[in-house]
């Protein structure tokens, strides 16, 4: 079945640092991928997606590029703030499952400190 | 993008009494929706799928009768604990499913259930 496997955290940067969390997806066929972020108390809200090899997914300031050839989703930010401090969700569908049912990873938490 | 809530944000109820949690989507037509459940520091757990006018589809080792999804219109969703145990307390997160081409889960904000 469909499964994620996404970098465990804690992680802790110091604010403008360069962030990678890394995601890596089992599929099969041509997944679509989602990176969410709930931030403290509060539901998902979807970051980016990507739903087809080599699309990059963007939304403020966070990256990441659907590579099927190592079956990742990357997500990156050049400069991070405080307020990006949340847990991430890299998540799929499709590939082999129902188009719509989202498998997720267990979530990375990020903490940006001044 | 879409707008989807829950409620009641928080709920803290007795042992072996019932809890509705409301999902709407307020901006759109959802003919789907799904069920979370999160447990501390972990991901989301699929519940069940939730489909307008048709019976709940849920993932294996969830109890329907424990459960119970109603989707009684395009826009609400309702799942009610029955007789809630402590081991039931945990973050309860809706999304609902926009249509089209290009579709799109959208996410309520989640309910906490404490059960006493």
């Amino acid at each position: 079945g469909n499964s994620v496997t996404q970098m465990e955290g804690p992680v802790t940067l110091s604010e403008e640092a360069f962030l990678t969390i890394n995601c890596t997806y089992t599929a099969t066929g041509y997944p679509s991928l989602f990176w969410y972020v709930q931030y403290p108390g509060e539901g998902l809200q979807l970051l980016l997606k990507a739903t087809k090899a080599d699309d990059k997914g963007s939304n403020k300031g966070f990256e990441a590029t659907y590579r099927k050839e190592t079956t990742s989703f990357h997500l990156e930010k050049g400069s991070v703030q405080v307020s990006d401090s949340a847990v991430y969700f890299c998540a799929l569908s499709g590939g082999g499952g129902s188009n719509y049912k989202l498998t997720f990873g267990k979530g990375t938490l990020l903490t940006v400190n001044p | 993008g879409a707008v989807v809530s829950q409620h009641p944000s928080r709920v803290i109820c007795k042992s072996g009494t019932s809890v509705k949690i409301e999902c709407r989507s307020l901006d759109f037509q959802a003919t789907t929706m799904f069920w979370y459940r999160q447990f501390p520091k972990k991901s989301l757990m699929l519940m069940a799928t939730s489909n307008e006018g048709s019976k709940a589809t849920y993932e294996q080792g969830v109890e329907k009768d424990k459960f119970l999804i109603n989707h009684a219109s395009l826009t609400l969703s309702t799942l009610t604990v029955t007789s809630a145990h402590p081991e039931d307390s945990s973050f309860y997160i809706c999304s609902a499913l926009t249509s089209g081409r290009k579709e799109t889960q959208y996410f309520g904000p989640g309910t906490r259930l404490l059960v006493l």
